[in-house]
Order: structure tokens, then C-alpha cells, then sequence
């Protein structure tokens, strides 16, 4: 079965700085990756996915994602912080199938 | 707006009770998702129709049950509610049912508390 590890239960970045946001997954084949975004009191949104056509995956909002097979990872990165981006970040995987597997997210705080 | 729809948006009852909670997929997409989301718990799928039919089953108690309507709107009933069932109750829908690549379009969810 699939799985996902976000480290850093909650992150914390000054304005204009880099976002780093981890997800490591394991899954026996080829996985499909996701990161969603939560805002308060809101449904998920998705900030891009990975699925296998690229290992550079750009998403909305200045937010992009690596597909490191070696390392199994699926960082999301953003190079400048905006206060906007305060939100909760979920990685997710799906194999062959549609169910999302959920990481346990991270919390963004952006700092003014 | 994901085009997504869920009602009701706040649900407050007591243990013991049965509730419904409905969802409208985005026009056109076949496959429902629901999700329930805890803090002890997360994010958990627990199940998916496609169609009218049930494509797929995760953490779903016994307790819960769904179906999917022929115009395609979903409904979860929870029954014999338990303290424990309070959380934020997510619906999903995508185009199609055979394909993990495809995005899943959530709706805003509906936060249910079991007092």
C-alpha cells in the first residue's frame, strides 16, 4: 500500500523567503503525486500534480514540486513567500487507482 | 469556487442520532469521493462511487453507508453517531473513475458535531 510523510507537522517563513515544504512517499510502483492546499474554513485546492510526464512540476500560484525518484520525495518549493500562502499543505499519492492517500499535512505560517 | 457542492455546511446533533450529508459533483464528472477529516485522525478516504456504482472502499465504518443518485449527487448517511464522528466531512468529484492522475475537485466541506 501507498503512503505518504510530510516532516514538519507546522513551518514557519519570513515574508519574501523560501518555501520548503517536505513530502517523502512510498508506493512498490510508479506513483501519481499531488500537493493540495487548505485555507481556513475551506475545501482542498490543487497546487499541482505529478504524474509522470515531468519531474519539474509547476502549480498555481508561484508554487513548483520535484519528483525525485531516488530519494522518493515530492518537496514543494516557492521562492518568496507571500502572506497569502499561510495555509495548511497536503501531499497525497494515488496508484493505478483514484484514492487519494493523504499526508498528515504541514501548517505554513508566514512571518511579516 | 470548485463547483462542488455540499450541504449542509454545519451539522450539530447528538450521539446516538442518524444524519445525511448531500453532495453535488461538478456538472458532468461521474466519480464521487468522500473523505473524512480528523485531528486525530487526518485526511481518510473512505469511499468513491462511479456512476451509481461503488468503485472503491477505505476507513468506512460499518455505521456509514453512501450511495450515489442517477443525477449523480452523493449522499453519506452516519448512524449510531459516537463522539468520535465529529469532523469535517469532504466530497470530491473527477471526471472519470479509472485514472489516479486525474485531479479531484473538493467541495467545501460539512463540519458535523456529535455532542
Amino acid at each position: 500500500a501507498q503512503s505518504v510523510t510530510q516532516l514538519g507537522s507546522h513551518v514557519s517563513v519570513s515574508e519574501g523567503a523560501l518555501v520548503l515544504l517536505r513530502c517523502n512517499y512510498s508506493s512498490s510502483v510508479p506513483p501519481y503525486l499531488f500537493w493540495y492546499v487548505q485555507y481556513p474554513n475551506q475545501g482542498l485546492q490543487l497546487l499541482l500534480k505529478y504524474t509522470s510526464a515531468a519531474t519539474l512540476v509547476k502549480g498555481i500560484n508561484g508554487f513548483e514540486a520535484e519528483f525525485k525518484k531516488s530519494e522518493t520525495s515530492f518537496h514543494l518549493t516557492k521562492p518568496s513567500a507571500h502572506m497569502s500562502d499561510a495555509a495548511e499543505y497536503f501531499c497525497a499519492v494515488s496508484v493505478g487507482n483514484e484514492k487519494l492517500t493523504f499526508g498528515t499535512g504541514t501548517r505554513l505560517t508566514i512571518i511579516p | 469556487d470548485s463547483g462542488v457542492t455540499q450541504t449542509p455546511k454545519h451539522l450539530i446533533t447528538a450521539t446516538g442520532q442518524r444524519v445525511t450529508l448531500r453532495c453535488s459533483p461538478r456538472s458532468g464528472d461521474l466519480s464521487v469521493y468522500w473523505y473524512q477529516q480528523s485531528l486525530d485522525q487526518g485526511l481518510q478516504f473512505l469511499i468513491q462511487y462511479y456512476n451509481g456504482e461503488e468503485r472503491a472502499k477505505g476507513n468506512i465504518l460499518e455505521r456509514f453507508s453512501a450511495q450515489q443518485f442517477p443525477d449523480l449527487h452523493s449522499e453519506l448517511n452516519l448512524s449510531s453517531l459516537e463522539l468520535g464522528d465529529s469532523a469535517l466531512y469532504f466530497c470530491a468529484s473527477s471526471a472519470r473513475g479509472t485514472s489516479g492522475m486525474n485531479e479531484q475537485f473538493f467541495g467545501p466541506g460539512t463540519r458535523l458535531t456529535v455532542l
